[in-house]
């Protein structure tokens, strides 16, 4: 039972436009939700989180959006650049435990 | 400040076989989970120490066992290898929470023949 999804495994879009990545989760009960970035050869990094009572935060480029009703997160990129280009985790949490998805591959074109 | 430091990088193994992974976690963090990495499951959660206790576990066979020792290092060890254990293993570190920015070190990568 995959509680945490990303339907869509790949990204393509152009350098400066806006890249829109998605999760989708099942528990009700995450209170705490994530994004990490993962270049080849590297471990995860952690670019941005929310919590559950919140539906905005924004960090530079990124700002990560959550609907509670639909039980969706997104993850926006203002302007895409080449070096965003990655595998991008959203990760949900609940009693202190990481549900994570299985990731998008992100390719920004220049 | 060094960041999370995973031995080996690389392993190559043969099934029935058992390996031992070391995690080094950043200075000062005392919590360390471990994270197995496929290409169809992304990152699946093992376990996670806090102060040499196991305090949380992931749903992975009895094979898969860890420890904490009192420097905060933890080693995670899989017994009786299966072809389906090859993946890379994440070990990540934080202060003291295992669901909040955690700090991530490159993996360990194990294939097993």
């Amino acid at each position: 039972d995959q509680q945490v999804k990303q339907n869509s495994p790949s990204l393509s879009v152009q350098e400066g436009r806006i890249s829109i990545l998605n999760c989708d989760y099942t528990n009700s009960m995450f209170d705490y939700f994530l994004w990490y970035k993962k270049y080849p050869a590297e471990g995860p990094t952690f670019l941005i989180s929310i919590s559950s009572i919140k539906d905005k935060n924004e960090d530079g480029r990124f700002t990560v959006f959550l609907n509670k009703s639909a039980k969706h997160l997104s993850l926006h990129i203002v302007p895409s650049q080449p070096g965003d280009s990655a595998v991008y985790f959203c990760a949900a949490s609940v009693d202190d435990k990481l549900t994570f998805g299985k990731g998008t591959l992100l390719t920004v074109n220049p | 400040k060094a960041g999370v430091t995973q031995t080996p990088r690389y392993l190559i193994k043969t099934r029935g076989q058992q390996v031992t992974l070391s995690c080094s976690p950043i200075s000062g963090h005392r919590s360390v989970s471990w994270y197995q990495q496929t290409p169809g499951q992304g990152l699946q959660f093992l376990f996670e120490y806090f102060s040499e206790t196991q305090r949380n576990k992931g749903n992975f066979p009895g094979r898969f066992s860890g420890r904490q020792f009192s420097n905060s290092r933890s080693e995670m060890n899989v017994s009786t290898l299966e072809l389906g254990d090859s993946a890379l293993y994440l070990c990540a570190s934080s202060l003291d929470r295992a669901a909040g920015e955690l700090f991530f070190g490159e993996g360990s990568r194990l294939t097993v023949l």
